[in-house]
């Protein structure tokens, strides 16, 4: 089931400018992780923020929670055309399974 | 070493056959997914086993078993293939927890005819 939504669906900006994607979830949860997806590629684990932090860094990645909004954020600085993909967040639930945002499709242009 | 590699990559087949794709990680993990990204890019979870036992079974028809003959390996076999099958099938895996990061394969990239 999809409980996330990222916004916007697809961006697309200058290499060396940041690109912000937003998530929004339905449920409480315990915590939230963000994935990359390269074109033709699996999924990879970017960063995971539990539902008591509010910020989390990792190299260019910049990662927000906001618990009373439902909603988290994804700031990559200084983009680059390797960041071109898919971005996607999850979120933990009762069952062990992740619920999938739809993802953001970002574009990075040389 | 690939940490969650899964075969084939490109599975093209006709509508009613039956097919196998099969997943191994290495990386010690006890708990393996098989999702389904479509061609919108949404991910569905289909199943999902821990140490070998079926712990999340979601709605998918009956034509799609799998299978974990060990921890290391959960296969998936689909009957009567159909056009709807057509998509992208991946396996993961990780620790058992929602906090806990999982592993993806590169994909089976399944095209019904």
């Amino acid at each position: 089931s999809q409980q996330g939504e990222e916004d916007p669906q697809a961006l697309s900006i200058q290499e060396g400018e940041n690109a912000t994607m937003n998530c929004s979830y339905k449920t409480s949860i315990n915590n939230l992780q963000w994935y990359r997806q390269n074109s033709g590629r699996g999924l990879v684990h970017l960063i995971l923020i539990r539902s008591n932090e509010r910020e989390k860094h990792s190299g260019r990645l910049r990662v927000t929670l906001d618990t009373s909004k439902k909603s988290s954020s994804l700031l990559i600085t200084a983009s680059r055309a390797a960041d071109t993909a898919s971005y996607f967040c999850a979120t933990d639930s009762s069952n062990y399974q992740l619920i999938w945002g739809a993802g953001t499709k970002l574009i990075i242009k040389p | 070493d690939t940490a969650v590699s899964q075969t084939p990559k490109y599975l093209v087949t006709q509508m009613g056959n039956d097919k196998s794709i099969k997943c191994e990680q290495n990386l010690g993990h006890d708990t393996m997914y098989w999702y389904k990204q479509d061609s919108k890019k949404f991910l569905k979870i289909m199943f999902s086993y821990n140490n070998k036992e079926l712990i999340i079974n979601e709605t998918v028809p009956n034509r799609f078993s799998p299978k974990s003959p060990d921890k290391a390996h959960l296969n998936l076999h689909i009957n009567s293939l159909e056009l709807g099958d057509s998509a992208v099938y991946f396996c993961a895996s990780s620790q058992l927890g929602g906090n806990q990061p999982q592993h993806f394969g590169d994909g089976t990239r399944l095209s019904i005819l």
